[in-house]
């Protein structure tokens, strides 16, 4: 049981390039994240996907695109990377019940140069 | 607007002592607050959750407490240890919806640094 993964763990763009950021998770949860992560900023979301074939906005959508390519993954993709996108990104998913707790992945390191 | 504030930003300690973290939140209407603890390099692991009923809660050498009338919550380490060094946000939700639409609010957290 690897709980939530990501792929890759690092990553360097250079400006106007495009990229797939991957995340799977194998517990059956319905609901998956993404946030990014800049420093002193803690974490905002980017999208989410309530349950598979939905996806909707968070509060920073601009510049990302996502699909939930099934119940498992979720990727997140920067068709044209700008340096303001250089952060940590991670991935969650969530389990449904009261708790709402939320499991996340290890994180994707990317920089834009 | 929905909004959790942390404090300290950064706190460094001795190792043996202890130390208390605050969270303040404006999220209504509440449904549970929970602690998670960042180490560097690695994505939040859950420490506890607090529901509306609860004002205590212990896990270990941390103890969360929760005052829903004041809408503060605090986090107590006991006899710190070096591998308490992390990052600790506080996050709380307002809503409970099986369907999915659950969107929590995070703090920014506060950077712990334990000094042997």
């Amino acid at each position: 049981n690897a709980g939530v993964t990501q792929t890759p763990k690092f990553q360097v763009l250079k400006t106007g390039q495009s990229m797939t950021l991957q995340c799977a998770q194998d517990m059956n949860h319905n609901s998956m994240y993404w946030y990014r992560q800049d420093p002193g900023m803690g974490l905002r979301l980017i999208y989410y996907s309530a349950s598979e074939g939905t996806t909707d906005k968070g509060e920073v959508p601009n510049g990302y695109n996502v699909s939930r390519l099934n119940k498992r993954e979720f990727s997140l993709r920067l068709e044209s990377a700008a340096p303001s996108q250089t952060s940590v990104y991670f991935c969650a998913s969530r389990l449904t019940s009261p708790s709402n707790e939320q499991f996340f992945g290890p994180g994707t390191r990317l920089t834009v140069l | 607007k929905n909004q959790v504030e942390q404090s300290p930003q950064s706190l460094i300690i001795l190792e043996g002592k202890n130390c208390t973290l605050q969270c303040n939140y404006t999220v209504s209407p509440f449904s549970n607050l929970r602690w998670y603890k960042q180490d560097t390099g690695r994505g939040p692991v859950s420490l506890t959750i607090m529901t509306f009923s609860e004002n205590t809660k212990s896990n270990g050498r941390y103890t969360a407490t929760l005052d829903a009338d004041t809408k503060q919550s605090s986090l107590h380490i006991t006899a710190s240890q070096l591998s308490d060094s992390a990052s600790y946000i506080c996050v709380v939700s307002d809503t409970y919806a099986s369907g999915g639409s659950y969107i929590p609010t995070f703090g920014r957290g506060t950077s712990l640094i334990v000094h042997p």
